[in-house]
């Protein structure tokens, strides 16, 4: 079983749909998250972290369930330049001192 | 001010050659880790280095990859006898220290293996 799992997509939306994208994880010891994203043929950039009480950031809505180990990304009024692939990642202390990527869903907003 | 950078950008070469791929991490950041991505596919985790401390190591998939950080700053990642599983995309990071904060990615060198 993979450490950080989503569904790799792609969502296909048209421009002003909402679009959710959950993840999950593995690792109960892990202790910070986050939501970067990488647009094709780039590096990944932080979009935001995932914080308990759950966060948003403009159109962008994070939220963590650790009973369930779980974590959504939820964008509204989507943009094409939403477009991308969205990665969910967990950071692992205690000696790991790591971050864990997923392998990413990708997102598509057409016209 | 000037971000994460590694050279070269693409690298193409013979199937039993070693490369050298070098990052030049955000200065004062004292955490650098390297990861590959291989095309549609996650970041797999190789080494981290965190200051003076011994780098971790476990994600290097062979003996044949080494890498090491001179002075703290900039760290070179060495393949040898690159093999064609080797193609991908390998990507440098840095973070002011390690505790989960943000990570830097540079724009990544594309290497080729024929």
């Amino acid at each position: 079983r993979k450490e950080v799992e989503q569904d790799p997509g792609p969502f296909n939306v048209p421009e002003g749909a909402t679009v959710a994208f959950n993840c999950t994880y593995s690792n109960s010891a892990s202790q910070s998250f986050f939501w970067y994203r990488q647009d094709c043929r780039k590096e990944p950039k932080l979009l935001m972290s995932v914080y308990s009480s759950g966060n948003e950031d403009g159109r962008f809505t994070a939220q963590l369930n650790r009973a369930s180990q779980y974590i959504s990304l939820l964008i509204r009024d989507s943009k094409l330049s939403d477009s991308a692939t969205y990665l969910c990642v967990v950071y692992l202390s205690g000696g790991y001192n790591k971050l864990i990527f997923g392998a990413g869903t990708r997102l598509a907003v057409h016209p | 001010g000037a971000g994460v950078s590694q050279s070269p950008s693409n690298k193409v070469t013979e199937k039993g050659k070693d490369v050298e791929l070098r990052c030049d991490p955000i200065s004062g950041h004292t955490a650098l880790y390297w990861y590959r991505q291989s095309l549609g596919q996650g970041l797999e985790f190789l080494i981290y280095f965190q200051g003076n401390s011994a780098p971790d190591k476990s994600g290097l998939p062979s003996d044949r990859f080494s890498a090491e950080r001179t002075g703290g700053s900039v760290s070179t990642l060495t393949i040898q006898r690159t093999q064609q599983e080797d193609s991908a995309v390998y990507l440098c990071a840095s973070s002011l220290q390690t505790g989960g904060e943000t990570q830097y990615f540079g724009p990544g060198t594309r290497l080729l293996v024929l």
